[in-house]
């Protein structure tokens, strides 16, 4: 059964960078069939797509987010990661990293349960 | 920017049918945005239920489906049980491998 778990300091502060990993177990994280991506959810609010990476390392972002994202993936470890620089309050979130299922349509189809990540001094 | 746009809130009797929406802020959800529909439960993960419009996850039963209903997508629960409720998102495809997630519905089961 496959699972991802997210692991990161549960606190940054402003203006730092926020930096999570996940860790994929019960497969491999360089299939050639998938995507991971990282999706965020602020306290009482809704889903936020972040980005996806492919096991090559091609990388895809939400437009609002780039200039501060980059996703990166390390196949001997089997994890990938997320860097979100120049946080504030708004990044405090619940980040989620996600596997985005084989073929075509795409969807969100294994989760983590999330890592809890407040911006504060 | 386009936004996705759901019913905040919605209530359904035990039992009853119940659809949600998931509109653009501007122009007409098709299939060509491949809408795809999460449930999320209070401290739980996501989970996937329908992906490509109307294709049920794994797993998932029969009582959930997708269509296109007019300019939106939506998701239809039949015979709704006291566990369905929980936050319901919709996802588009926005193309260039991009994806909006709706505000979510917060169904509620009474």
């Amino acid at each position: 059964q496959l699972q991802l778990q997210e692991s990161g300091p549960g606190l940054v502060k402003p203006s730092e960078t926020l930096s999570l990993t996940c860790t994929v177990s019960g497969g491999s994280i360089s299939s050639s069939t998938y995507y991971w991506g990282w999706i965020r959810q602020p306290p009482g609010k809704g889903l936020e797509w972040i980005g996806i990476i492919y096991y090559s390392g091609s990388t895809y972002y939400n437009p609002s987010l780039e200039s501060r994202v980059t996703i990166s993936v390390d196949t001997s470890k089997n994890q990938f990661s997320l860097k979100l620089t120049s946080v504030t309050a708004a990044d405090t979130a619940l980040y989620y990293c996600a596997r985005l299922s084989s073929g075509w349509p795409h969807y969100f189809d294994y989760w983590g349960q999330g890592t809890l990540v407040t911006v504060s001094s | 920017q386009t936004v996705v746009t759901q019913e905040p809130s919605f209530s359904v009797s035990p039992g009853g049918t119940v659809t949600l929406t998931c509109g653009l802020s501007s122009g007409s959800v098709s299939i060509n945005y491949y809408p795809s529909w999460y449930q999320q439960t209070p401290g739980q993960a996501p989970r996937a239920l329908i992906y490509s419009t109307n294709i049920r996850s794994s797993g998932v039963p029969d009582r959930f489906s997708g269509s296109i209903l007019g300019n939106k997508a939506a998701l239809t629960i039949t015979g709704a049980q006291a566990d369905d409720e929980s936050d319901y998102y919709c996802v588009l495809y926005m193309g260039s491998a991009i994806w909006v997630f709706g505000g979510g519905t917060k169904l509620t089961v009474l």
